[in-house]
């Protein structure tokens, strides 16, 4: 069964500092793997995603991610972290065509002044 | 192009009622996942609905059932509710494929007393 971990319920960073949000999955191969956004009173909006081929893939408002296949990792970083970044982000992995997705538990991104 | 519109946006219930969530797709998105999240529970998958047929389900139990029409629009109905089924209930739509990823609806926030 597919399954995906984040590190760190809750993370803090200055504004101007790197964000670095982590992701682990488990997944049969090939894997799909997404970061979604969640701001406060809304739905998940997606962030980036890998497919195939490149696996440093970059998304919206300046985040990117690599995929690491020996790692089973798909980190989301963003150089310089902006007050407007603060939100949830979910890491998930989806199989095959019509599996389901898999979410992990989220990441609360707080940006201190 | 118009995103996932879910209705109603906040509801209020009391325990042993049963409510239903309306969720219409991005148009062309022939799927529709209902998912439930809760601050302990995060992100739960509940059902996947594709050409008005069930292709997916979690865990939940038989109180928890949904439906599609044949204009891709779904329903998810939730029977003699508890005070655990206080969620907010999100809707997502895709278009078929292999990545197949998910745009989602604001939600639907349900609070049951």
């Amino acid at each position: 069964a597919q399954s995906v971990t984040q590190l760190g319920s809750h993370v803090s960073v200055s504004e101007g500092a790197l964000v670095l949000l982590r992701c682990n999955y488990s997944s049969s191969v090939p894997p799909y793997l997404f970061w979604y956004v969640q701001y406060p009173n809304q739905g998940l909006q997606l962030l980036l995603k890998y497919t195939t081929g490149a696996t440093l893939v970059k998304g919206i408002n300046g985040f990117e991610a690599e995929f690491k296949k020996s790692e089973t990792s798909f980190h989301l970083t963003k150089p310089s972290a902006h007050m407007s970044d603060a939100a949830e982000y979910f890491c998930a992995v989806k199989g095959d065509y019509g599996q389901n997705f898999v979410f992990g538990p989220g990441t609360r991104l707080s940006v201190l002044p | 192009k118009a995103g996932v519109t879910q209705t109603p946006r906040y509801l209020i219930k009391t325990r042993g009622q049963q409510v239903t969530l309306s969720c219409s797709p991005i148009s062309g998105h022939r799927s529709v996942s209902w998912y439930q999240q809760t601050p302990g529970q995060g992100l739960q998958f509940l059902f996947e609905y594709f050409s008005e047929t069930q292709r997916n389900k979690g865990n939940f139990p038989g109180r928890f059932s949904g439906r599609q029409f044949s204009n891709s629009r779904s329903e998810m109905n939730v029977s003699t509710l508890e005070l655990g089924d206080s969620a907010l209930y999100l809707c997502a739509s895709s278009f078929p494929g292999d990545t197949g990823e998910l745009f989602f609806g604001e939600g639907s926030r349900l609070t049951v007393l």
